[in-house]
């Protein structure tokens, strides 16, 4: 397996575009995981999915955020309209169901640049 | 709420030390204790997983050790070389199955 891919790895753009971050987790892995990673603040949780399902959102930081995991093989994570205080390099992650057993994959995540 | 605090901050030795980092937990609460690598401009790798249950995982010149007790967990480097520099983070799996990061340790090893 591949491992966790992310798209694009660097993106550019500008105040008030929007911005979609995407994610095709490891084959047979049931949660989804998306983080966020700035000097400020380190890793931060933005969301995660099981069984493609939303469990916990609190992590999403305004209303700007949204995610979507329309199968078990793709998610996007999408900001609109951006801002630069959302410059920060985000990471997706999956793991098998069973979490408490279980390692956390990471993609190489996306660096996000809004000027 | 739990915390992970990593000590120290930044270290630097000369290459073929041996070294310890340091990782605190407040909340002994916990399903297992992972630590990852992450070099510049890369993702994270998961180096070792530590279930709750268990007091070490080893893998090749890495060692980690667990003391759920006092909230500690120790990542072991044996003879370092150069290409052992990167920032090492741990995280610990809380019981709401979140993985609760430390702001991690930057290595740098000397030739």
């Amino acid at each position: 397996d591949a491992g966790v891919i992310q798209s694009p790895r660097h993106e550019v753009t500008e105040m008030g575009q929007e911005v979609t971050l995407r994610c095709k987790p490891i084959s047979g892995h049931n949660s989804l995981f998306w983080y966020r990673q700035t000097m400020m603040r380190g890793l931060e949780l933005l969301i995660y999915f099981n069984n493609n399902v939303p469990i916990d959102d609190s992590g999403m930081p305004e209303d700007r955020f949204s995610a979507k995991m329309p199968n078990a093989s793709f998610s996007t994570l999408k900001i609109q309209p951006s801002e630069p205080r959302d410059s920060a390099v985000y990471f997706c992650a999956s793991s098998p169901l069973q979490l408490m057993n279980t390692e956390a994959f990471f993609g190489q995540g996306t660096r996000l640049t809004v000027v | 709420k739990q915390e992970v605090t990593q000590i120290p901050a930044a270290l630097s030795v000369p290459e073929g030390e041996n070294l310890v980092l340091n990782c605190s937990f407040t909340d002994s609460a916990i399903y297992n204790l992972q630590w990852f690598r992450q070099d510049p401009g890369k993702g994270l790798t998961s180096l070792l997983l530590i279930q709750s249950s268990q007091r070490e995982q080893t893998s090749g010149r890495l060692n980690a050790s667990l003391d759920k007790s006092s909230g500690r967990s120790t990542l072991y480097i044996a003879a370092s070389q150069p290409g052992d520099s990167a920032t090492y983070l741990c995280a610990v799996m809380d019981s709401n199955y979140q993985l609760i990061w430390g702001a991690g340790t930057k290595l740098i090893i000397k030739p």
